[in-house]
């Protein structure tokens, strides 16, 4: 149980696009679902966490008009990066916690390796 | 605020041998404490959790950690390293109370030397 899903797991693309990563929890509802970027060798960095039907809320320093969060649903959230550059480039993670679960207990998805050319 | 230390970022022991990997944490209330393994391009993969119950934690995997306030500690073990245990390895702290955020350690990368 407890399954999230990400897709694409890779993606590259050219300077000034924009990319949408899609993150799902498959065997679950997830109110909260939370979006990390992780740079080489480091740990991750929690960009912003979003519950169902509200607007996401923003890690300081974290521009929210280049990174475009929607949770449309219990089960979707989707990470789009807006007018993407080189320095985009990095491996961002979803996770999702479960309704109810207050002990803050969040599961992964795999990951999409982002890279701009 | 709530914080954690991993100490050492890369830990190296025989296959066979006893992991030990540290974790010490920061938190103004009595936290919840998690263990989470990476392997290479994935994501994490939940290896145990302590939320208030018993303070030794059974995790996958033949992973343990125990929960000691004294030390504000959470290391993780296992008796006997596998070559499949090699991954980077994440502590992580959250506080009761709803969606709080987790925050997590900067990883320690095991190696497992046959």
């Amino acid at each position: 149980g407890a399954v999230v899903s990400q897709h694409p797991s890779w993606v590259i693309c050219k300077s000034g696009t924009s990319v949408k990563i899609e993150c799902r929890s498959l065997d679950f509802q997830a109110t909260t679902m939370f979006w990390y970027r992780q740079f080489p060798k480091q740990s991750l960095m929690l960009m912003a966490t979003s519950n169902e039907g509200s607007k996401a809320t923003y890690e300081q320093g974290v521009e929210k008009d280049k990174f475009l969060i929607n949770h449309a649903s219990l089960t979707l959230s989707t990470l789009t990066v807006t007018s993407a550059h080189p320095e985009d480039s990095s491996f961002y993670i979803c996770s999702a916690s479960a309704s109810g679960g207050a002990t803050g207990t969040q599961y992964f998805g795999p990951g999409t390796r982002l890279t701009v050319l | 605020a709530q914080s954690v230390t991993q100490l050492g970022s890369h830990v190296s022991v025989s296959e066979g041998a006893l992991v030990l990997l540290r974790c010490n944490y920061s938190s103004s209330v009595p936290p919840y404490l998690f263990w989470y393994v990476q392997y290479p391009n994935q994501g994490l993969q939940l290896l145990l959790k302590y939320t208030s119950a018993a303070t030794l934690v059974k995790g996958i995997n033949g992973f343990e950690a125990e929960f000691k306030k004294s030390e504000t500690s959470f290391h993780l073990t296992k008796p006997s390293a596998h070559m499949s245990d090699a991954a980077e390895y994440f502590c992580a702290v959250s506080e009761p109370g709803g969606y709080q955020k987790v925050t997590f350690g900067t990883g320690t990368k095991l190696q497992v030397i046959p």
